[in-house]
């Protein structure tokens, strides 16, 4: 079955460059996403890459991704404490016309001033 | 920005009261999902439909039940709620090509 996995907390000081790592099982996914939940509120989607590329910028964000290693990492460049929150990898598969999405368990990033 | 919005946002209930968390989209998109989410732990799919009248259970067992009469709406609802269906209820939806998943803000349910 599907299976994405994260650490569960990473701690930078600001200023700093975060990596936040994930590793996924299904090589037929389609897209992987990462997403961003601040405390008490819900999901926001950050970036999302599609499987057949490599790597992905957006302003601070850069996505990398190997597929041979079923790899993705999340780079948050100049890090500020606004940034410290809960972050999601995801991947979703096509099967049959429907998509499934798993998520991971999330990792907790602090940002220390 | 994307249109799908969840209500109540806060609610606390006593047990036995039966609940229903509203959840709406105006982007016409066919699939609606419910997640569950203890905080600090990660999602659980729980409930997820493909269009109209289409309902099916998700990876986590669930006690609740849901409704899909109207493409923008997918109501979840607890009979009779107990301290156990204390957790915070997040609502998505995708569109026919959409592999981009939105999701509302969420509902904090407290059943004491």
């Amino acid at each position: 079955g599907e299976d994405v996995e994260q650490s569960l907390f990473l701690s930078v000081r600001e200023g700093d460059s975060s990596v936040i790592n994930c590793t996924y099982t299904d090589s037929s996914s389609t897209y992987l996403y990462w997403y961003k939940q601040e405390p008490g509120a819900g999901l926001q989607l950050l970036t999302y890459i599609f499987s057949n590329m490599d790597m992905k910028q957006d302003q601070r964000l850069t996505v990398l991704l190997n597929k041979k290693d079923k790899h993705l990492s999340l780079r948050i460049a100049d890090t500020q404490t606004g940034d410290s929150a809960i972050y999601f990898c995801a991947e979703t598969i096509s099967s049959g016309g429907y998509q499934k999405v798993t998520f991971g368990t999330g990792t907790k990033l602090q940002v220390i001033p | 920005e994307a249109d799908i919005y969840q209500t109540p946002r806060y609610l606390v209930i006593g047990t036995g009261k039966k609940i229903t968390l509203e959840c709406s989209q105006t982007m016409g998109h066919d699939k609606m999902y419910w997640y569950q989410q203890d905080p600090g732990m990660e999602l659980h799919l729980i409930h997820y439909s493909y269009g109209v009248n289409s309902t099916e259970k998700g990876d986590l067992s669930s006690e609740s039940t849901v409704s899909r009469i109207r493409t923008e709406h997918f109501p979840l609802t607890l009979e009779s709620a107990r301290p156990s269906h204390t957790s915070q209820y997040l609502c998505a939806s995708s569109g026919v090509r959409g592999n981009t998943i939105y999701f509302g803000e969420g509902s904090w349910l407290t059943v004491v």
